[in-house]
């Protein structure tokens, strides 16, 4: 089983929909949690760090449920630029050790 | 964030021989990473980069074949020794204060 899991997707949205991505992970020793997002042929980018209160920032907004060791992301009002790989990513342990899950790729179209 | 280049952006390279790959940091940072992305994959950490010591790598990388170097808090190299085509992948540094981000890649194609 791999550390953290995703579903690659792709999703295909339109124009000002809303979309969630899920993702869980496995090590529950797991201390910090991050959504990157990574357009096609660049490095990954960070997006958003994800807390246990949750937390938004514009139209995304990301939770946290450590019981469930799941993490999801949601975006609102979606826009073309949108358009990329979410890599859902955990800090396995104090030294910023990130372990990557393979990714959902969402497609937004007009 | 930090600004991180490296160098070379890609290159193309023969089976058996070896490339080293620059990350260069426009500020000193804590922590410095050398990661994989085989193609249609994700990225997987290769080791941490430790300032004036030797690297901590992770299972399944070895010295031998992935020699780094960090000789300063804001530069690091990663040498891809003896090459084969299952190389073939890019290789980013990333960097860490508190949060961690990315260089721009090094798309390595072994034939």
């Amino acid at each position: 089983r791999k550390e953290v899991e995703q579903d690659p997707g792709p999703f295909n949205v339109p124009e000002g929909a809303t979309v969630a991505f899920n993702c869980t992970y496995s090590n529950s020793a797991s201390q910090s949690f991050f959504w990157y997002r990574q357009d096609c042929r660049k490095e990954p980018k960070l997006l958003m760090s994800v807390y246990s209160s949750g937390n938004e920032d514009g139209r995304f907004t990301a939770q946290l449920n450590r019981a469930s060791q799941y993490i999801s992301l949601l975006i609102r009002d979606s826009k073309l630029s949108d358009s990329a790989t979410y890599l859902c990513v955990v800090n396995r342990a104090a030294f910023q050790k990130l372990v990557f899950g393979t990714g959902t790729r969402l497609l937004v179209s007009p | 964030s930090a600004v991180i280049s490296q160098k070379p952006s890609r290159d193309i390279c023969q089976r058996g021989t070896s490339l080293t790959i620059q990350c260069q940091v426009d500020s000193q940072v804590t922590m410095m990473f050398w990661y994989r992305q085989q193609p249609g994959q994700s990225l997987t950490l290769i080791a941490t980069a430790n300032q004036g010591s030797e690297a901590t790598y992770e299972s399944g990388f070895v010295i031998d074949k992935f020699p780094i170097s960090r000789p300063n808090l804001t530069f690091s190299t990663l040498t891809v020794s003896n090459m084969s085509p299952e190389d073939s992948s890019i290789y980013l540094c990333s960097v860490a204060n508190n949060e961690q981000f990315f260089g721009p890649g090094t798309r390595l194609t072994v034939l």
